[in-house]
């Protein structure tokens, strides 16, 4: 099993739909968990953490459920400038404080007019 | 703010050549990440670098591929010989913290490289 699974889509969907990914992590001990974005042949960037009890940006949701090891991302009211693929990311800290840090293999959204 | 800087942004080289690809973390932090991406395999960690020190270079697909941090502002993957399967895009990250804690890992836009 990957350490960090998610469905690669495309997600098509049209303008002001409401969209969701999961992402599943197979490390029960994992303790840090970010969305990234990463729009056609540039860098990754940081979307947004996700707390254990969940948090909100704008139109953007993220929440964290542990007992499923799972992490979701919900976008209301998509946007053209939403597409983009979003990419699932797990942080495990070790003793000594060395950190691995595993990206999912992104999720492609396309949000169509 | 300057970023992450890699260096060179495209580079095409024929099979067994070596190449090197460079980074300039932003100043301050003190974890540096390469990264390679792949349509078939997504971003994979090669490696990481914490305080200058290699910590976890097991993601290195072998000894064709090498990687050094002479001091805090710089670091370097080489890969000699290249190969076509070595084609990916490869990316050099930082992060301002080394131990513990939610923290962000700022990435430089990559150096999109092709073995012919």
């Amino acid at each position: 099993r990957k350490e960090v699974e998610q469905d690669p889509g495309p997600f098509n969907v049209p303008e002001g739909a409401t969209v969701a990914f999961n992402c599943t992590y197979s490390n029960s001990a994992s303790q840090s968990f970010f969305w990234y974005r990463q729009d056609c042949r540039k860098e990754p960037k940081l979307l947004m953490s996700v707390y254990s009890s969940g948090n909100e940006d704008g139109r953007f949701t993220a929440q964290l459920n542990r007992a499923s090891q799972y992490i979701s991302l919900l976008i209301r009211d998509s946007k053209l400038s939403d597409s983009a693929t979003y990419l699932c990311v797990v942080r495990n800290s070790f003793s000594g404080g060395y950190q691995k840090v595993t990206f999912g293999i992104g999720t492609k959204l396309q949000v169509i007019p | 703010d300057a970023g992450v800087i890699q260096s060179p942004r495209h580079e095409v080289t024929e099979m067994g050549q070596e190449v090197t690809l460079r980074c300039k973390p932003i100043s301050g932090h003190n974890s540096l990440f390469w990264y390679r991406q792949t349509m078939m395999r997504g971003l994979e960690l090669l490696i990481y670098f914490n305080n200058n020190v290699p910590i976890d270079d097991s993601g290195m697909p072998e000894d064709r591929f090498s990687a050094k941090m002479p001091n805090a502002s710089f670091s370097t993957l080489k890969i000699q010989p290249s190969e076509p399967r070595d084609s990916a895009v490869y990316f050099c990250a930082s992060s301002p913290a080394a131990g513990q804690g939610i923290t962000e890992a700022f990435f430089g836009q990559g150096t999109r490289l092709t073995v012919v």
